[in-house]
């Protein structure tokens, strides 16, 4: 079992650059949560998908969009980056949208806004 | 929103338990009480989760009192691996959607 894999690794853009961030969910696991962690502090949580719907989201502008595909995959678009954007973005996932469901955290993406 | 207060910071010799306790003082009734370790640029890793009383696996045991303001997270014989940043968040269901509210963590660094 894989786990949760995300893609890219790290990733370097410029302020009012689009970027689309990519997440795998471990097998059998249905629902992708998206955090950004910015250095030195806890994960935030932005949003979460389940059935290919945004079930919740955090304290983000829509400059942060997502998408959930039917294999359970899901993608995070920034759009318009902010030099503030640079974090850690980590997927997690789940199966099904209880409190007491673990979720599992992949590796994240490392995004650096110049 | 339940927030959560923990200490910024712990040191711990290699071989001693170590009890980091946290305060979330209006957590819901369907709220479960989640903990989390993480490495350097890494994911966060799921340590333990508890409803209510004592809850015990393999790598730790938490406590939770009745009143389910406060829980501690207990590392029986700590090694210089556990060093890291300790997570104690609330886990929420809410209508058709369930998050993770991280606060800033506590890191623990253990030493010989």
């Amino acid at each position: 079992d894989a786990g949760v894999t995300q893609s890219p690794t790290h990733l370097i853009k410029t302020r009012g650059q689009q970027v689309t961030l990519r997440c795998s969910p471990k097998s059998g696991h249905d629902t992708v949560s998206w955090y950004q962690q910015a250095l030195g502090q806890g994960p935030q949580f932005i949003f979460q998908y389940y059935e290919e719907e945004e079930r919740q989201r955090g304290n983000f502008p829509d400059r942060f969009s997502g998408h959930q595909f039917p294999n359970y995959s899901s993608e995070l678009n920034v759009n318009a980056l902010l030099l503030g954007d640079s974090a850690l973005y980590l997927c997690a996932s789940s199966w099904g949208l209880a409190a007491y469901n673990e979720q599992f955290f992949g590796p994240g993406t490392r995004l650096t806004v110049l | 929103l339940a927030k959560t207060t923990q200490p910024i910071s712990m040191d711990s010799y290699e071989g001693q338990e170590v009890n980091i306790t946290c305060s979330h003082n209006n957590i819901a009734t369907n709220d479960y009480i989640t903990w989390y370790q993480q490495f350097p640029s890494q994911g966060p890793r799921f340590i333990i989760q508890g409803y209510k009383t004592k809850v015990t696996n393999e790598v730790a045991s938490l406590f939770i009192p009745a009143d389910r303001k406060s829980s501690t997270l207990s590392l029986p014989r700590v090694s210089l691996s556990d060093t890291a940043v300790y997570y104690c968040l609330v886990a929420q269901t809410t209508g058709t959607a369930s998050k993770l509210t991280f606060g800033t963590g506590t890191r623990l660094q253990v030493t010989l």
